[in-house]
């Protein structure tokens, strides 16, 4: 079975554009979490989406969006980026809601210049 | 709030001695704890997971967690380290009926010398 698919896996973007990452997880799973990973703040949760409905979200500006699509791929947006939004962006996929299920991607290194 | 301490950011130990990785959690009641593994350029894989039960836990590659609700602890062992060891190490905690939201500590990170 294939594991968690993001893409890009780099993507090099100017201050105020925005940007677009997409993760397709593992077939059957339902479940797709988004955390971000910097060296200063460690991993911070993002949001989690089950069935299309965002279930979850951790305390980002509404800059950070994410969606789910009725075969469980998600997307998440960022706009008008920061320098600060340099980041591994790394998605999770599961089959359910249910803590310890979870499958990680390698993740989206973005570079904000 | 939940959180997590990993007190040491970075460890080196030698190939065939054993290892400890320390984690302190704060977490109102018993929170369920997690141990992952970072590689270079890779995702993050679980290792072991503690809900409840038997505070021992078994996990893959030869890892084992020690909980110990007095001391808010979830320490990681290994008894003989070898060199593919060498990686990033995040405890994380996550609480019952909030979904996958994890809460990870910082990470330490693992030198293997021969």
């Amino acid at each position: 079975k294939a594991g968690v698919t993001q893409t890009p896996r780099y993507l090099i973007k100017t201050r105020g554009q925005q940007v677009t990452l997409s993760c397709s997880p593992i077939s059957g799973h339902r479940s797709v979490s988004w955390y971000q990973q910097t060296p200063g703040q460690g991993l911070q949760f993002l949001f989690e989406y089950f069935s299309e409905t965002q279930r979850n979200k951790g305390n980002f500006p509404g800059r950070f969006s994410g969606r789910q699509f009725s075969n469980s791929r998600s997307e998440m947006n960022v706009s008008t980026l920061e320098l600060g939004d340099s980041a591994l962006y790394l998605c999770a996929s599961g089959p359910s809601m249910r803590l310890g299920e979870q499958y990680f991607g390698p993740g989206t290194r973005l570079t904000v210049t | 709030a939940q959180s997590v301490t990993q007190p040491d950011i970075h460890i080196t130990v030698s190939e065939g001695a054993s290892l400890e990785l320390r984690c302190n959690y704060s977490y109102g009641a018993t929170p369920y704890l997690f141990w992952y593994v970072q590689s270079p350029g890779q995702g993050l894989q679980l290792l072991l997971k503690y809900f409840s039960g038997d505070t021992l836990v078994q996990g893959i590659k030869g890892f084992e967690a020690e909980f110990k609700r007095s001391q808010s602890s979830f320490n990681l062992r290994k008894p003989s380290v070898h060199w593919s060891d060498a990686a990033e190490y995040f405890c994380a905690v996550g609480a019952p009926n909030t979904g996958n939201q994890f809460y990870f500590g910082t990470g330490t990170s693992l030198t293997v010398i021969p």
